[in-house]
């Protein structure tokens, strides 16, 4: 079975330009999320979905960053405009979640990006 | 608010020896997964082992083993016989029941040495 699929998994844009990151989670997975990961702050959730739902987006960090999951195998992060400190590796990850119940989160390859 | 501690940044240590990395959390939950991440320089997050708090049986795989101890909320990887390829960083992480938020620690970059 393919696992979490993103792109690109390489980014270099100009501070201003708008950024968009993509995502396929594991099929059959209700629970995606997005992650950020730098050497300053480590790992960092910044939204999750339950259902195509946005749950919690308390980890955005400002109103440049928006995240939507139109269809259960589809999510996109966008970055409008980039700044050079977004500059980070961003994982997409999905899980199986039912009621009373957790899963394991699988994360995708990252997305590096660069932000000039 | 849950807390991962991952006390040593850095280890290395000889081939096919075995290595114990260290993690503590801070909860207040009783219902709560661990779990321990792998990340190799090709930056890919792999789950390494998976316990649930509910189990007293320390979960394994393979040559990868945790020592759980609820009470003094510690989480230990044991890795047997390393290989070159074990070479990474691992992360513990935490979460539970409340939510899906996975709390991770700050990492410990291994080197195995040939």
């Amino acid at each position: 079975d393919a696992g979490v699929i993103q792109s690109p998994r390489h980014e270099v844009t100009e501070m201003g330009q708008e950024v968009t990151l993509r995502c396929k989670p594991i099929s059959g997975h209700n629970s995606l999320f997005w992650y950020r990961q730098t050497m300053m702050r480590g790992l960092e959730l910044l939204i999750y979905f339950n259902n195509n739902v946005p749950i919690d987006d308390s980890g955005m960090p400002e109103d440049r960053f928006s995240a939507k999951m139109p269809n259960a195998s589809f999510s996109t992060l966008k970055i409008q405009p980039s700044e050079p400190r977004d500059s980070a590796v961003y994982f997409c990850a999905s899980s199986s979640r039912t009621s009373g119940s957790l899963d394991t989160q699988y994360f995708g390859p990252g997305t590096r990006l660069t932000v000039l | 608010a849950q807390t991962v501690t991952q006390s040593q940044p850095e280890m290395s240590v000889q081939e096919a020896e075995t290595v114990t990395l260290s993690c503590t959390y801070d909860t207040s939950e009783n219902n709560y997964y661990l779990f321990w991440y792998k990340q190799p320089p090709s930056r890919q997050m792999i789950l390494v082992i998976r316990q649930e708090a509910y189990k007293q049986q320390n979960a394994t795989e393979n040559r990868f083993s945790v020592n759980f101890q609820k009470a003094a909320k510690s989480f230990s990887l044991k890795i047997s016989d390393s290989q070159l390829g074990d070479t990474a960083m691992y992360f513990c992480a935490f979460i539970d029941f409340g939510n899906e938020k996975l709390t991770f620690g700050t990492g410990t970059r291994l080197t195995i040495i040939p």
